[in-house]
């Protein structure tokens, strides 16, 4: 069973507009949530975090919401860049050292 | 810093041979983790040191899956007698304490 779901395996944004990353988790023990880019042929590198007492976090482009009661959090990026193609993880944490990741979801910013 | 660094960065073996990544984490790391990831999945816990303290193996790692880290500092991740269905990027990642894990541009590995 997927604690943490990305329903969405890519979508297609054009350059300058908002992209929206939607996760979804099952386990009400996580209370610390990351979002990583992958870009092929590399390790995933660290983007946002948000604390499960915080509904928001703000760093530059990047924007992570987190909707508790609905155990729902997004990413928007905006504006979306051509060189944010890549794929993106949603991944989770109960307080402990182990992630427990969601599948990705591919973006890709058209010119 | 440099990084997290992996050694071999692709790796092809048949089945039944037996093979063995390397991973240097960041320097003043004292946490290092293996994950493994396949094709349109998000990375799995394998395991996960604190020092040279392995704390914890998921039930992912059967037995043919080993991991060391002598003195604290580099990891090594052994697969005996490989299967097909270990074909996978093996990554590996390190953290100071609870910080955040930092990844390392991972193994290829292809079981023919």
């Amino acid at each position: 069973d997927q604690q943490v779901k990305q329903n969405s395996p890519s979508l297609s944004v054009q350059e300058g507009r908002i992209s929206i990353l939607n996760c979804d988790y099952t386990n009400s023990m996580f209370d610390y949530f990351l979002w990583y880019k992958k870009y092929p042929a590399e390790g995933p590198t660290f983007l946002i975090s948000i604390s499960s007492i915080k509904d928001k976090n703000e760093d530059g482009r990047f924007t992570v919401f987190l909707n508790k009661s609905a155990k729902h959090l997004s990413l928007h990026i905006v504006p979306s860049q051509p060189g944010d193609s890549a794929v993106y993880f949603c991944a989770a944490s109960g307080g402990n050292y182990q992630l427990i990741w969601g599948a990705g979801t591919k973006l890709i910013i058209k010119p | 810093d440099t990084g997290v660094s992996q050694d071999p960065r692709h790796k092809i073996t048949k089945r039944g041979q037996n093979v063995t990544f390397r991973c240097d984490p960041i320097s003043e790391h004292n946490r290092l983790y293996w994950y493994r990831q396949t094709l349109g999945q998000g990375p799995e816990f394998l395991t996960y040191f604190q020092n040279e303290a392995q704390l914890e193996k998921s039930r992912l790692l059967s037995d043919r899956f080993s991991a060391e880290r002598p003195k604290g500092s580099f990891s090594t991740l052994e697969i005996q007698r490989t299967e097909q269905g270990d074909s996978a990027m093996y990554l590996c990642a390190s953290s100071l304490g609870q910080g955040r894990p930092r990844f390392g541009p991972g193994t290829r590995l292809t079981v023919t």
